[in-house]
């Protein structure tokens, strides 16, 4: 079985700030995948980022980045340069790999960010 | 591809009425997943499809859900008779490799 972990229930972060929000996993897979949604208040999931568990090199995706350290299973999403409209929550995820043909996605419980002017 | 695709986005009804959501999932993608939000319980994961074959449905509330994909372009998720505390946010997802994405949602709301 897999588990996220998301320590931080709300974060506050100065505009043009960078923010880390942590995500620490747990599975007994060795090749897995890692995600990013953000939740604004208009309540739509939107994917940010996607890490491979054999991916050589941290995601990036604009502003967004992911510092993943394997041996310590963490994935924690860096915000660069923070603005206004990053004010939502954010879920950390995983989906193990195809195994029995199916896979199955895993959430955190989130994180409330809040950008501060 | 437009996306995952829900309706409808609102759903106002009374309770012990029947009623249904429906999802059309991204081309391609082989895994589809219907997940309900609330304040209380966050997101929780009610059942999911792999090649349109349901997999796992152990976190479909009671009897009165259901869900069904009879092809790869759709799925309904069928509640009935509805009640109150099943007013919710419902997701549905489609992951295909590396990509999962959650279509907007329907907002139902049971009184």
């Amino acid at each position: 079985a897999q588990k996220i972990t998301q320590t931080q229930p709300g974060m506050f972060v100065q505009e043009k700030e960078a923010v880390t929000l942590d995500c620490t996993y747990d599975t007994s897979d060795p090749s897995y995948g890692l995600f990013w949604y953000k939740q604004p208040s208009s309540g739509e999931m939107i994917f940010l980022i996607y890490q491979g568990s054999y991916d050589q090199q941290n995601a990036t995706e604009g502003r967004y980045s992911l510092n993943f350290q394997k041996a310590r299973k963490s994935a924690n999403l860096v915000i660069s340069a923070s603005q206004l409209g990053d004010s939502a929550m954010y879920f950390c995820a995983m989906i193990p790999p195809l195994s029995g043909g199916y896979q199955k996605v895993t959430f955190g419980i989130g994180t409330k960010l809040q950008v501060i002017p | 591809d437009a996306g995952v695709i829900q309706s409808p986005r609102h759903e106002v009804t009374e309770m012990g009425q029947e009623v249904t959501l429906r999802c059309k999932p991204i081309s391609g993608h082989n895994s589809l997943f219907w997940y309900r939000q609330t304040m209380m319980r966050g997101l929780e994961l009610l059942i999911y499809f792999n090649n349109n074959v349901p997999i796992d449905d152990s976190g479909m509330p009671e009897d009165r859900f259901s869900a069904k994909m009879p092809n790869a372009s759709f799925s309904t998720l069928k509640i009935q008779p509805s009640e109150p505390r099943d007013s919710a946010v419902y997701f549905c997802a489609s992951l295909g490799g590396t990509e999962a994405f959650f279509g907007q949602g329907t907002r139902l709301t049971v009184v």
